[in-house]
């Protein structure tokens, strides 16, 4: 099966800045996504990496090392909306490109 | 407006009923999947759909079914076999099965008493 884990809970400031490891371990790689998802509503879509590096998108960046099995994403300049659960999910090839997630991170940011 | 659909937003069952969950698309999208969350989880895949009349079980399929008889059509049958049916249910498509990116609907919370 396909292995895939991220810390459970994070809190920090507004302002401030967070970043959300996950390491995973499958059978196979092509690409890791990261997805924002409030409470009760759809994931969203917000970085995807299949090459080694950085990433930016605004506030948002996101890291990957293939030869690690790691990838993190970063949130800038952290606002109140940003609270919300982030899935680091991995698509894998031989199991026809279905993404297998992690468990998600609840990010609760702080006045 | 392009998108996914999933109706209701809240449903509510006895136990021993089946429920069907709709999940309606109009991106054209060849691939269609149904997940499942609860909470401390994350989201397992319940069926997909690669293409219409056609289908495959996912890592959680049991006491579950699909149909794909329209390609913009992939509802959820949750039958009474399903021995933990309450939980959130999200519907997914995605251009073609090796498109890198998935589109969710709103999702269906379905509790089961």
């Amino acid at each position: 099966g396909q292995n895939i884990d991220q810390p459970t809970e994070m809190t920090a400031t507004e302002g401030a800045i967070v970043q959300i490891n996950c390491t995973y371990q499958t059978s196979g790689f092509n690409g890791l996504f990261w997805y924002q998802q409030h409470a009760g509503e759809a994931p969203t879509f917000l970085s995807y990496n299949v090459l080694d590096g950085l990433e930016e998108k605004g506030r948002f960046s996101s890291f990957l090392s293939r030869s690690k099995g790691y990838s993190y994403l970063l949130l800038k300049e952290l606002q109140m909306k940003d609270s919300a659960s982030y899935l680091c999910a991995v698509r894998v090839p031989s199991n026809d490109y279905k993404l297998s997630f992690g468990a998600g991170t609840t990010v609760t940011v702080r006045a | 407006d392009g998108g996914i659909t999933q109706s209701p937003k809240y449903l509510f069952r006895k136990e021993g009923q089946n429920v069907t969950l709709s999940c309606e698309q109009n991106l054209n999208h060849d691939a269609m999947y149904w997940y499942r969350q609860d909470p401390g989880q994350g989201l397992r895949l319940i069926y997909y759909s690669q293409i219409v009349n056609d289908f495959q079980k996912g890592d959680i399929a049991e006491g579950y079914s699909v149909s794909r008889e329209k390609k913009e059509s992939f509802p959820l049958t949750v039958t009474s076999a399903q021995k933990n049916p309450t939980a959130f249910y999200l519907c997914a498509s995605s251009p073609d099965y090796s498109s890198y990116e998935q589109y969710f609907g709103p999702g269906t919370r379905l509790t089961v008493t």
